[in-house]
């Protein structure tokens, strides 16, 4: 029962390098989500994918691109990282469709940006 | 745009106590979900309830139960007898179903402690 899997778990990197955060999920959901968490500002929505093929931009996009590699998997790139990036990121995943279509999360990739 | 609001930034409460935490949401579209989630201290988000704006009755699940006054737009979370571990952040949410496949917006969160 892996679930979403989010690898790194932990990563430091120094303003302007650049890194990539990967995702899987197993669960044959079509949707997948991208999610940072700051000190009181709970959950924000970075980039989401509703299916493979697809993406779209969330509530803080800049500075982050995504990849729909293939229904399981899901990347966020950060192109030149700066200290504004330090965050907890989540991954999450669900089916398509209303009704309950739980959302699942990873463990999380705690980066620290210098 | 849907907003979830949690004015509680923090609360306690004494082990066996009942607690409410308390979220209000705003949305336009009549068809809605609403999701609890529990992150304990060790990072990860813990499903907890879901209430559809449709449902007839309050939902519960074990010791959880939720609230749902659709006229006032409140979905809070009632826990009974606390335990030590439910010593945690919470977190409110919510989906647009209307509106197409919208993602899960989240409020800011109340931390939870439970004192012995």
């Amino acid at each position: 029962n892996a679930g979403v899997t989010q690898t790194p778990k932990f990563q430091v990197l120094k303003t302007g390098q650049s890194m990539t955060l990967q995702c899987a999920q197993d669960m044959n959901h079509n949707s997948m989500y991208w999610y940072r968490q700051d000190p009181g500002m709970g959950l924000r929505l970075i980039y989401y994918s509703a299916s493979e093929g697809t993406t779209d931009k969330g509530e803080v996009p800049n500075g982050y691109n995504v990849s729909r590699l293939n229904k399981r998997e899901f990347s966020l790139r950060l192109e030149s990282a700066a200290p504004s990036q330090t965050s907890v990121y989540f991954c999450a995943s669900r089916l398509h469709g209303p009704g309950k279509n739980i959302q699942y999360f990873g463990a999380g990739t705690r980066l620290s940006v210098l | 745009a849907q907003k979830i609001t949690q004015t509680q930034p923090g609360m306690f409460v004494q082990e066996k106590e009942a607690v409410t935490l308390d979220c209000t949401y705003d949305t336009s579209d009549p068809s809605y979900g609403l999701f609890w989630y529990k992150q304990p201290s060790s990072g990860e988000m813990i499903f907890l309830i879901y209430q559809g704006s449709y449902d007839q009755q309050n939902a519960t699940e074990g010791r959880y139960s939720l609230n749902f006054q659709k006229a006032r737009k409140s979905a809070n979370l009632v826990i009974s007898a606390s335990q030590l571990g439910d010593s945690a952040m919470y977190f409110c949410a919510m989906r647009e179903v209307n509106s197409g496949n919208t993602p899960l917006v989240f409020g800011k969160g109340t931390r939870l402690s439970v004192i012995a």
